[in-house]
């Protein structure tokens, strides 16, 4: 089975410029989360997907948006990037939505974006 | 609002002895939490979870945490520590706020592991 996949791996935007960056679940999952990884802030959560609905959101401005397909992949997208959205962003599947259901998350190697 | 605390910047410990990190939360209610690690060559993977029942959980690679409600505490064990468990450990609380589910971490705690 194949795991999670997030393009792409790596990408540098200079500020202002938006960027959009792509999630494919394991097969079967129909639950994305995505999440934003700094030094400086450490792991936050984004928001989650499940059957094209976004489920549940963390404390992001609107510049952070994102959307899910019929197949279950899943696009973040960031508006009018900052230097501070430069970050490991990482996405990661489940079978089902929500903490209190989750039996296994599984996360991708994340796409590490650089804003100049 | 919620928050997580993670005390221990960096743990060093030999190969063989026993482990426990620390994270405490705060919240009125229990909320659901969670322990996650995270290694160079492995990314991000969730080693346990508690949501209710049984103080104890038990996790993947012979990991287990012990929730204290008096304590507010849910602190991460393993009783014979391995070289592969060198990685960064976060422990994580999720609670519902607002009609949406929201997850906070704690700002990690480093492992090295010593022959």
């Amino acid at each position: 089975k194949a795991g999670v996949t997030q393009t792409p791996r790596y990408l540098i935007k200079t500020r202002g410029q938006q960027v959009t960056l792509s999630c494919s679940p394991i097969s079967g999952h129909r639950s994305v989360s995505w999440y934003q990884q700094t030094p400086g802030q450490g792991l936050q959560f984004l928001f989650e997907y499940f059957s094209e609905t976004q489920r549940n959101k963390g404390n992001f401005p609107g510049r952070f948006s994102g959307r899910q397909f019929s197949n279950s992949r899943s696009e973040m997208n960031v508006s009018t990037l900052e230097l501070g959205d430069s970050a490991l962003y990482l996405c990661a599947s489940s079978p089902r939505s929500g903490l209190g259901v989750v039996e296994t998350q599984y996360f991708g190697p994340g796409t590490r974006l650089l804003v100049l | 609002a919620q928050s997580v605390t993670q005390p221990d910047i960096h743990i060093t410990v030999s190969e063989g002895a026993s482990l426990e990190l620390r994270c405490n939360y705060s919240y009125g209610a229990t909320p659901y939490l969670f322990w996650y690690v995270q290694s160079p060559g492995q990314g991000l993977q969730l080693l346990l979870k508690y949501f209710s029942g049984d103080t104890l959980v038990q996790g993947i690679k012979g990991f287990e945490a012990e929730f204290k409600r008096s304590q507010s505490s849910f602190n991460l064990r393993k009783p014979s520590v391995h070289w592969s468990d060198a990685a960064e450990y976060f422990c994580a609380v999720g609670l519902n706020s607002g009609g949406y589910q929201k997850v906070t971490f704690g700002t990690g705690t480093k492992l090295q592991v010593i022959p």
